[in-house]
This record gives C-alpha cells, sequence and structure tokens, in this order.
C-alpha cells in the first residue's frame, strides 16, 4: 500500500522566512503534484513534477523532486500572509490494470504565517 | 485549462433523504473521475472511481449503496448519497482525468453536505 507522508502537518511562521515542507512516499511514483487549500475550499493546483530532478517555481513557491529518494519539497522564500493555508502533495501511482491511475494524497501541511 | 464543475456547492438535506451531487468536465472529456471526501482538517480520502459506461470501483470500506455513484457520460458523473443521516455530513469533492492523462487531474469546487 502506497503511503505518503507529509512534515510538518503544522506550520506557523513569520513573514519573510524561509522554510520547507517535506513529501516521503512509500513507492516508485509517476508524477506528485502539489496542492494548496484554503478553508471552505476545493483543491487549487500548484506544481506538476514528471521526471527526477524536476523544479517548478510559481512566485515564492519552489517544488523538487528526487525519485530516487521518494521525496518532493516545497519550498517557501520569504513567506507572505497569503501564503497561509494547507498544502497538499499527492503521489500518481500511475495506470493500474485493474484501478487505473489514481492519486494518493499526505495529511497535509497547515501553513500559517504571521505577520 | 481544464474545468470541472461541481453542484451544488452547499446543501442542507434531512436525514432519510437522498442528495445528488454533480460533477461535470466542461472542457474536456473525462475518461476517469474520482470522488473524495474531506472531514475538517484532514486529508482527501478516495471514495470511488468510475469511468464512463461502468460500474464504480469503490475503496475498501465505502458502502456502494449508499454512496451511489454513475458516470453516463465522458463529462457527467454523479454522487447520491442516499438516506443520509447525520455522520455523513461532509465536504465532497470530485476529480476528473482527462483521456491520456493530457489534463492530469482537475478537481471540482466542492460540496458541503450538512444532514440535519
Amino acid at each position: 500500500e502506497l503511503k505518503v507522508e507529509q512534515n510538518p502537518l503544522f506550520l506557523s511562521m513569520q513573514e519573510g522566512k524561509n522554510y520547507t515542507i517535506y513529501c516521503n512516499y512509500s513507492t516508485t511514483s509517476d508524477r506528485l503534484y502539489w496542492y494548496r487549500q484554503d478553508p471552505g475550499k476545493s483543491l487549487e493546483s500548484l506544481f506538476v513534477l514528471l521526471s527526477n530532478g524536476a523544479v517548478k517555481q510559481e512566485g515564492r513557491l519552489m517544488a523538487s523532486l528526487d525519485t530516487k529518494a521518494r521525496l518532493s519539497t516545497l519550498h517557501i522564500t520569504a513567506a507572505v500572509h497569503d501564503l497561509s493555508a494547507t498544502y497538499f502533495c499527492a503521489v500518481d501511482v500511475g495506470p493500474r490494470e485493474t484501478s487505473g491511475s489514481r492519486l494518493t494524497f499526505g495529511e497535509g501541511t497547515q501553513l500559517t504565517v504571521n505577520p | 485549462g481544464a474545468v470541472v464543475s461541481q453542484h451544488p456547492s452547499r446543501v442542507i438535506c434531512k436525514s432519510g433523504t437522498s442528495v445528488k451531487i454533480e460533477c461535470r468536465s466542461l472542457d474536456f472529456q473525462a475518461t476517469t473521475m474520482f470522488w473524495y471526501r474531506q472531514f475538517p482538517k484532514k486529508s482527501l480520502m478516495l471514495m470511488a472511481t468510475s469511468n464512463e459506461g461502468s460500474k464504480a470501483t469503490y475503496e475498501q470500506g465505502v458502502e456502494k449503496d449508499k454512496f451511489l455513484i454513475n458516470h453516463a457520460s465522458l463529462t457527467l458523473s454523479t454522487l447520491t448519497v442516499t438516506s443520509a443521516h447525520p455522520e455523513d455530513s461532509s465536504f465532497y469533492i470530485c476529480s476528473a482525468e482527462g483521456r491520456g492523462r493530457i489534463y492530469g487531474y482537475t478537481f471540482g469546487s466542492g460540496t458541503r453536505l450538512t444532514v440535519v
């Protein structure tokens, strides 16, 4: 059974600081996704990482993937209050004979950026 | 980009009644749709996967008779919560995957179900 573990689960940081959220997974994966969720809302897609060594950046967020280590990171640079949200990583195990592709989510990291 | 429309966004129903939630892919054909349930401050839990024209595949522990899923066309899947009870109250989110996995996964806006 695929396991996806995120840490930390809760993160409180001050504006202007940097921090990294980690996502470990237990089996070979085809793709890895990062999503943002605001309270009461659905998921907003942030990044899709497709191969070993992939790095993507958007604004103050940068995501990377190391398939050999089965690890993805989401790095936050100079955090601002607007980044406060819950961040999920999700691993795509690709097509399977019986069930097809599917996502397995990490537990989520609740980020609070304080002024 | 790919858009998935989910309706209703909020619904309140009485215990014992049924509620239908619709999930539509607006600008692409969704070969597979996924239904998730999310409890407060928790992650998404996959309930079932549906493919157009075939029976849904339910995750272990999900009651097939309570959560009826129909994927009648390449753009529409519905989740019906039958004989709803307060413990069915939750946030339900659908997701669609395009043909050939071109678009990856696109999520609907979610439905907040409250059973009173």
